[in-house]
């Protein structure tokens, strides 16, 4: 059963930094895209970015919002997916999830969310 | 960046009704379409993808359409667990954009 569990959300100040976690447990992790999802309180979906696998040099793609800001990076030794957020702004605080792309669908796979609130 | 937009916005149905949504991408995105269903308080479902593809498990009772710009998404004979918000996300290009989301709930 293919199992993404996030943590590390929570409350930090604006300008504060937060690193973002999701293990990975039930498929075949290191031949996967993985990405991060959000979704601010009460609003829609919003992509934030995907880190490619190991076949193509963990490359990485961000939305406009959290470039330069944000850095998507895997460990595929633990399953494990992150997700570095610096110079945090309030505008950033929603819940946060990791998704699995599977051949060309995009977002597969969700995990369950983890909530992160910049706020002072 | 692309631009996507669903119409319409919210809906009222009733059980066993037929319910088409309709999603507009700002340029030629071929079938790089994918459709989400998320409910109050949980993750989104991956529903659709390549704009007429069901995932497994996804019943046959949704169904997509479309190509370049103009996509839809039926469902036929709605469920109360059907009730829920639906979301289109263009990925032919990044950064990857949903669209607003269309609320369907109870009439």
């Amino acid at each position: 059963e293919v199992q993404l569990v996030e943590s590390g959300g929570g409350l930090v100040q604006p300008g504060g930094s937060l690193r973002l976690s999701c293990a990975a447990s039930g498929f075949t992790f290191s031949d996967r895209y993985m990405d991060w999802v959000r979704q601010a309180p009460g609003k829609g979906l919003e992509w934030v970015g995907r880190v490619r696998s190991k076949a193509y040099s963990y490359t990485t793609e961000y939305a406009a919002s959290v470039k330069g800001r944000f850095t998507v990076s895997r460990d595929d030794s633990k399953t494990s997916l992150f997700l570095q957020m610096s110079s945090l702004k309030t505008e950033d605080s929603a819940i946060y999830y990791c998704t699995i792309t599977e051949g060309i669908s995009p977002h597969v796979y969700w995990g369950q969310g983890i909530l992160v609130t910049v706020s002072s | 960046d692309i631009q996507m937009t669903q119409s319409p916005s919210s809906l009222s149905a009733s059980v066993g009704d037929r319910v088409t949504i309709t999603c507009r991408a700002s340029q030629d995105i071929s079938t790089s379409l994918a459709w989400f269903q998320q409910k109050p308080g949980k993750a989104p479902k991956s529903l659709i993808y390549a704009a007429t593809t069901l995932e497994s498990g996804v019943p046959s009772k949704f169904s997509g359409s479309g190509s370049g710009t103009d996509f839809t998404l039926t469902i036929i004979s709605l469920q109360p667990e059907d009730f829920a918000t639906y979301y289109c996300q263009q990925y032919k290009y990044y950064p990857f954009i949903f669209g607003p989301g269309t609320k369907v709930d109870l009439k």
